[in-house]
């Protein structure tokens, strides 16, 4: 089993849409979770991460991790045609470890 | 602050050569790492290093060589070209000691290698 596994895609949703993106893990001993957005063609950039478990909210985004089931979520809120984009999830043990990637999905947002 | 930057950006190589792909960073990261993308596959730790003079293999070493002389560039070798490198291929750098805790990379914009 992969350590970190992502919900296979593409994904398509019309503008406004709330998108629900998720990953879960294998490992009990990952401690950070972060989301990567990369646009086509460019490389990939952190969205947002979190530390163990919780939420943790940045505008439109919302990165929830559940340590309980080993599931990491993504949520987009009122989502934008700018949101289109691969999304990749990612988890480590500790700070200055490497970091495990999911395999990325695709998202469109159609105006 | 140019951040991460990788050349060439495109490269087209012959079955059996050799070509290194470029990549510096001007944020004084000591991390530095080769990832390499292919469709659908997510990203794929080729090499790391955590300091000048160190580095270490990660999960599809074969085919590659890096160094690490200075803190700003590392280089990734590939010898021997193989259709199987066909590739995007990301550098990327962190820094150890973050405030935040987390290993936060910062990718360059990737080098996008076909071996015919």
């Amino acid at each position: 089993q992969k350590e970190v596994e992502q919900d296979p895609g593409p994904l398509s949703v019309p503008e406004g849409a709330i998108v629900s993106l998720n990953c879960t893990y294998s490992n009990s001993a990952f401690q950070y979770f972060m989301w990567y957005r990369q646009y086509s063609r460019k490389g990939p950039e952190l969205l947002m991460y979190t530390y163990s478990s919780g939420n943790k909210e940045d505008g439109r985004f919302t990165a929830q991790v559940d340590k309980s089931s080993k599931y990491i979520s993504l949520f987009i809120r009122d989502s934008q045609p700018s949101d289109s984009a691969t999304y990749l999830c990612a988890s480590s043990y500790g700070a200055n470890s490497k970091l495990t990637f999911g395999k990325g999905i695709t998202l469109s947002v159609r105006p | 602050n140019a951040g991460v930057t990788q050349t060439p950006k495109f490269r087209i190589l012959k079955i059996g050569q050799s070509m290194t792909l470029q990549c510096t960073q001007d944020m004084n990261h000591n991390y530095m790492y080769w990832y390499r993308q292919d469709p659908g596959m997510g990203l794929k730790l080729i090499y790391y290093s955590v300091g000048a003079g160190i580095t270490d293999k990660g999960e599809v070493p074969n085919g590659y060589n890096v160094s690490r002389s200075t803190t700003e560039d590392f280089p990734l070798r590939l010898e021997l070209a193989a259709p199987s490198q066909t590739s995007v291929y990301f550098c990327a750098s962190s820094y150890s000691a973050s405030a935040s805790g987390a290993n936060v990379l910062t990718f360059g914009a990737g080098s996008r290698l076909t071996v015919l």
